[in-house]
């Protein structure tokens, strides 16, 4: 089955820099590759996703990258907020078949005021 | 309100007592799933259901049950609950068409003691 890696687990930034989380996927058949987020307490949110025929999203100060050579896809987020703070999940999954998601394990980023 | 909703929120029961975790969602989707996360292991999934009467196992759906006979509800079956069970519970719905967008409900926090 598929199998989601996802880095850093924590990563920590100062307010205004950019924040730069990374996932790889194993099964090459996965096109579609959403980015939750989710607030202490809260449910998981979708931020942006991307499909396997686009290589770059962006949405605002958020952005997700998708190498399907290298099966990795990235979040980028420039001018980071203290709202920005949360953990962010990135998730694989075969659109055609749509039903098994993948998730990552998370990454909590803290963004210092 | 679009909304998936879980009920109960928080539940503290002892090993082997049976119980369900309601799930319902008023959008019309087709498709259900429901996810169990623990800290450091992102959200995995249990099982998941494409339409009424239509369920398939996720990545971990060993010591659950789950049923489909309406659209809106998906609960999840606990027949003899377990430790290892105690977790943050997670309902989420999208279409199966279009935008493959997850709904998730607030949660479900299970301490099975």
């Amino acid at each position: 089955g598929e199998n989601v890696e996802q880095h850093p687990s924590t990563l920590s930034v100062q307010e205004g820099d950019s924040a730069v989380i990374k996932c790889t996927y194993s099964d090459s058949a996965s096109n579609y590759f959403p980015w939750y987020k989710q607030e202490l307490g809260k449910r998981p949110q979708l931020i942006i996703d991307i499909r396997s025929n686009v290589g770059e999203k962006k949405d605002q100060r958020i952005a997700v990258t998708l190498n399907k050579t290298a099966k990795h896809f990235s979040l980028h987020i420039t001018e980071t907020q203290p709202e920005d703070s949360a953990v962010y999940f990135c998730a694989a999954s075969i659109d055609t078949n749509a039903g098994k998601s993948t998730f990552g394990d998370g990454t909590t980023l803290t963004v210092k005021p | 309100e679009a909304q998936v909703t879980q009920n109960p929120r928080y539940l503290i029961t002892v090993t082997g007592k049976k119980l369900t975790v309601t799930c319902s969602q008023n959008m019309n989707h087709e498709y259900m799933s429901w996810y169990r996360q623990d800290p450091g292991l992102g959200l995995r999934q249990i099982y998941y259901s494409m339409n009424v009467e239509v369920t398939d196992k996720g990545d971990v759906p060993e010591g659950y049950k789950v049923s489909r006979k309406e659209k809106r509800n998906f609960p999840l079956i606990l027949e003899s609950p377990s430790p290892n069970q105690t977790s943050l519970y997670f309902c989420a719905s999208r279409t199966i068409q279009g935008k493959k967008t997850q709904y998730f409900g607030p949660g479900t926090r299970l301490l099975v003691l």
